[in-house]
Parts: structure tokens; C-alpha cells; sequence
């Protein structure tokens, strides 16, 4: 059975340092993309970036490029989420998902993480 | 960059069949994919490609594409399909990007 399964809930204070994971089990860990995915309180899905394990090839979303890093280690199948200094307005709860492939070079996620909420507060 | 443009409610009576649909200038090339969210709950895939359902997806949930729309169809909405559904499309400016529709709210009533 595929699944990804995340860290746990996190509170933090504005300009501290975190780092949260993804583990994905059930499958190739290296052998498919691992995205990740914002969700702001009552809002909606933000794609962030996206690593490919196998050789840790990462891409980031413009809006997140410089804003966080994302890393893996293929040795524990465990893909991170990080952020050198939290603003009050990286509050959100973050999924990973692994990506797929369809028919015309199409992509989509089909398992997903079950979320890890980041509160970040004075 | 891309962006996919939806309609934030939608509601449907019980049993009856409701169309969410979802445009953006992507959708010429790639195919959406749709997830269903229920609040508290992690997205789950409901439709990709052309018209897949993963495995556990009832066949009241179909997909279709035309131009720069797709649409998720549920045909006999049920209680249980009372959630926010998001679309998803590869975007077409590269670099693996993808980007999400705002959202819809379905309301079964």
C-alpha cells in the first residue's frame, strides 16, 4: 500500500527555522516526483515545488522560489519542506503528494500526505 | 504563468446530476485532474488524463475537456459528495510546474 506520511504539527515563532518531512512507503521512493502543496487558512491549493528523489532534481513555483528549500534523502525515502527564517504568513497546512503521469504528458497526484499545519505566531 | 479559473459554489439537489468546471488557457494542451477535499482531510484524486477514475472512485464521477475547459460531472450527487473540489493542469510555461483552480464548493442539498 502507497503512502506518504508526514511529521507532525509545528508551532513556531516568527524567524525561526523548520523543517518538516514526507515519507513515502509502498513504493520506488526514487522513482516518482514528490510535490508539495500549500493550503492556507480557508484557502485553496498552492503548488510550491517538486523534487524527483532518484537524483534530487527540485523545482520551485516562482511564487515559493527562494521562500523555502526542498531536499530529499532517498536512503530513509524521506522528502523535506524547509524554511530558514518563518513569517507569520507561512501559517498553513502543507501536503506532499506524489506526481504521475497521464496520457499527453499530463500530470496529477494521487497520493497524498495527510498534512502538516505549521502555525507560526509571536 | 498558468491560471485555472472556477466557480467558487456550486449546488446541487440530492440525486441529481451537477457539472464543475474549470478554464484556463493549459487546459488546450493538458488534461485536468480533479480532487475532492472534505473539510479536515487531505485532497483526494478523483478523476485524471482524459477520464480515469482511481481505484475506490464510484463511476458517478466523470471527467470531460473541450477547448479551455474541463469539467468534473457527478451524475446522482450523492450526501457524501458534499465537499470543495479543486482542478489541477500541468503549466504550460514548464519547469514541472502545475497550478491549481481556486476552488469549488459543492453544496448537495
Amino acid at each position: 500500500e502507497v503512502q506518504l506520511v508526514q511529521s507532525g504539527a509545528e508551532v513556531k515563532k516568527p524567524g525561526e527555522s523548520l523543517k518538516i518531512s514526507c515519507k513515502g512507503s509502498g513504493y520506488s521512493f526514487t522513482s516518482y516526483w514528490i510535490g508539495w502543496v500549500r493550503q492556507m487558512p480557508g484557502k485553496g491549493l498552492e503548488w510550491m515545488g517538486i523534487i524527483y528523489p532518484g537524483d534530487s532534481d527540485t523545482r520551485y513555483s516562482p511564487s515559493f522560489q527562494g521562500q523555502v528549500t526542498i531536499s530529499a534523502d532517498k536512503s530513509i525515502s524521506t522528502a523535506y519542506l524547509q524554511w530558514s527564517s518563518l513569517k507569520a504568513s507561512d501559517t498553513a497546512m502543507y501536503y506532499c503528494a506524489r506526481r504521475r503521469i497521464a496520457a499527453a504528458a499530463t500530470y496529477y497526484f494521487d497520493y497524498w500526505g495527510q498534512g502538516t499545519l505549521v502555525t507560526v505566531s509571536s | 504563468s498558468s491560471e485555472l479559473t472556477q466557480d467558487p459554489a456550486v449546488s446541487v439537489a440530492l440525486g441529481q446530476t451537477v457539472r464543475i468546471t474549470c478554464q484556463g488557457d493549459s487546459l488546450r494542451s493538458y488534461y485536468a485532474s480533479w480532487y475532492q477535499q472534505k473539510p479536515g482531510q487531505a485532497p483526494v484524486l478523483v478523476i485524471y488524463g482524459k477520464n480515469n477514475r482511481p481505484s475506490g472512485i464510484p463511476d458517478r464521477f466523470s471527467g470531460s475537456s473541450s477547448g479551455n475547459t474541463a469539467s468534473l460531472t457527478i451524475t446522482g450527487a450523492q450526501a457524501e459528495d458534499e465537499a470543495d473540489y479543486y482542478c489541477n493542469s500541468r503549466d504550460s510555461s514548464g519547469n514541472h510546474g502545475v497550478v491549481f483552480g481556486g476552488g469549488t464548493k459543492l453544496t448537495v442539498l
